[in-house]
């Protein structure tokens, strides 16, 4: 089982579609977690952490739930713009005192007009 | 702040030639890594390192070195290239404090590199 799962996609929607991507995590000492995007052929960039708590920003609404090991990312009002990879990542502690950084293999995309 | 810049762009190797990946930041940064990540894949990690001095493997080191000399720099080399090391390359650097796990990684633009 890999350590950090996610539906590779391709997601298909129409502008203005609500759309929404979970993503599972197999270590339960899993600290921090993040969902960044990627846009085709550019390096990843952070789109914002997943807090305990759950966070908005804007369309984007990232939520964590820690009993199911699991983190979703839901985009409302979907714009063409937000096409895109979109990657989760988990940070894990590790018994050398640092940590670790997992990336998923990413969600794809692609918002029609 | 530039962030983290990488060169070259773009490269194409002959097999069995060598080349260094040059990676910079300038955000006090103590972690960097390298990342290669295939036509539709995931990045998968090849080195990093936690400071100056200090390296390690990731899950497909092999065919790479790195060295950490300063704080800024970490670059990767490739010995006697191969076509399987065609691929993108990211570096990426983050902050890490004891304890807490809360900081992001912030990447280069990447390089191409092919390998015939």
């Amino acid at each position: 089982r890999k350590e950090v799962e996610q539906d590779p996609g391709p997601f298909n929607v129409p502008e203005g579609a609500t759309v929404a991507f979970n993503c599972t995590y197999s270590n339960s000492a899993s600290q921090s977690f993040f969902w960044y995007r990627q846009d085709c052929r550019k390096e990843p960039k952070l789109l914002m952490s997943v807090y305990s708590s759950g966070n908005e920003d804007g369309r984007f609404t990232a939520q964590l739930n820690r009993a199911s090991q699991y983190i979703s990312l839901l985009i409302r009002d979907s714009k063409l713009s937000d096409s895109a990879t979109y990657l989760c990542v988990v940070n894990q502690f590790i018994n050398t005192g640092g940590f670790k950084t997992i990336f998923g293999a990413g969600t794809r995309l692609f918002v029609k007009a | 702040n530039a962030g983290v810049t990488q060169t070259p762009k773009f490269r194409i190797l002959k097999i069995g030639q060598s080349m260094t990946l040059q990676c910079t930041q300038d955000m006090n940064h103590n972690y960097m890594y390298w990342y290669r990540q295939d036509p539709g894949m995931g990045l998968k990690l090849i080195y990093y390192s936690v400071g100056a001095g200090i390296t390690d493997k990731g899950e497909v080191p092999n065919g790479y070195n790195v060295s950490r000399s300063t704080t800024e720099d970490f670059p990767l080399r490739l010995e006697l290239a191969a076509p399987s090391q065609t691929s993108v390359y990211f570096c990426a650097s983050s902050y890490q404090d004891t304890g807490d796990s809360s900081y992001e990684q912030y990447f280069g633009p990447g390089t191409r590199l092919t390998v015939t």
